[in-house]
């Protein structure tokens, strides 16, 4: 069964403190892993695709990494407003239908104190 | 431009009430979603249409009804809703769902059923 894990459930740093988030996925055959920022009461707002192992992309303060099993999302020395709930999901190659719609992790919820 | 509006921002609305939800984007997209999503959770996919024809719907009751009037545009019609049913819900778009393509969300509407 696909399935997406994000770790920690609850992070919170220092402005200017960085750490990783962590997104774990089991997937018959990934054709593709998403990031998402969230903001309470909005909806995600889409950060990286990502669609093989070995592949990274970064935006601002914010890099991408891809494994054959896990996704990282780093943030370098984060600011107050990089707090959010970041969200996960990747889409399998299975078969037409079902099989294409996005998997989800319950996301990390960010705290960046100033 | 990476846009999709969605409107009302807010609605309240009682059991008995017939209300719509509109979503609309002019990025060209193929492919457009409704999701639910209730508090600290992931958003929950309700339906996909491919090409303004219904290619997905997850088992919704019928009291939520889409439509899709044209490429653009998407709506979802409520009736005789549950307080259950209170949730932000998101509209999205992707370019094609046979690939492994970027969901764009809106705003979402955040739905109170009293």
């Amino acid at each position: 069964e696909d399935q997406v894990t994000q770790s920690p459930e609850a992070l919170r740093l220092q402005e200017g403190e960085s750490s990783s988030l962590n997104c774990s996925y089991t997937v018959s055959g990934l054709r593709g892993l998403f990031w998402y920022r969230q903001d309470p009461g909005k909806g995600p707002e889409f950060l990286f695709t990502l669609y093989s192992a070995g592949e990274e992309k970064e935006k601002e303060r914010l890099k991408a990494t891809l494994t054959k099993k896990e996704s990282f999302l780093h943030i370098t020395a984060p600011k107050p407003e990089d707090s959010a709930t970041y969200l996960c999901a990747v889409q399998g190659r299975g078969l037409a239908g079902n099989n294409r719609k996005l998997i989800w992790g319950l996301g990390t919820s960010l705290a960046v104190n100033p | 431009d990476t846009e999709v509006t969605q409107t009302p921002k807010h609605l309240v609305m009682g059991m008995t009430n017939k209300k719509s939800l509109k979503c609309e984007q002019h990025m060209g997209h193929r492919a457009m979603y409704w999701y639910k999503q209730k508090a600290k959770k992931p958003p929950e996919l309700m339906f996909v249409y491919s090409y303004e024809k219904l290619s997905i719907n997850e088992s919704v009751p019928s009291r939520f009804s889409p439509e899709c009037p044209n490429s653009s545009l998407l709506n979802l019609h409520l009736h005789a809703l549950q307080p259950e049913d209170s949730a932000l819900y998101l509209c999205a778009s992707s370019q094609v769902i046979s690939l492994p393509d970027t969901q764009y969300f809106g705003p979402g509407t955040r739905l109170t059923v009293l």
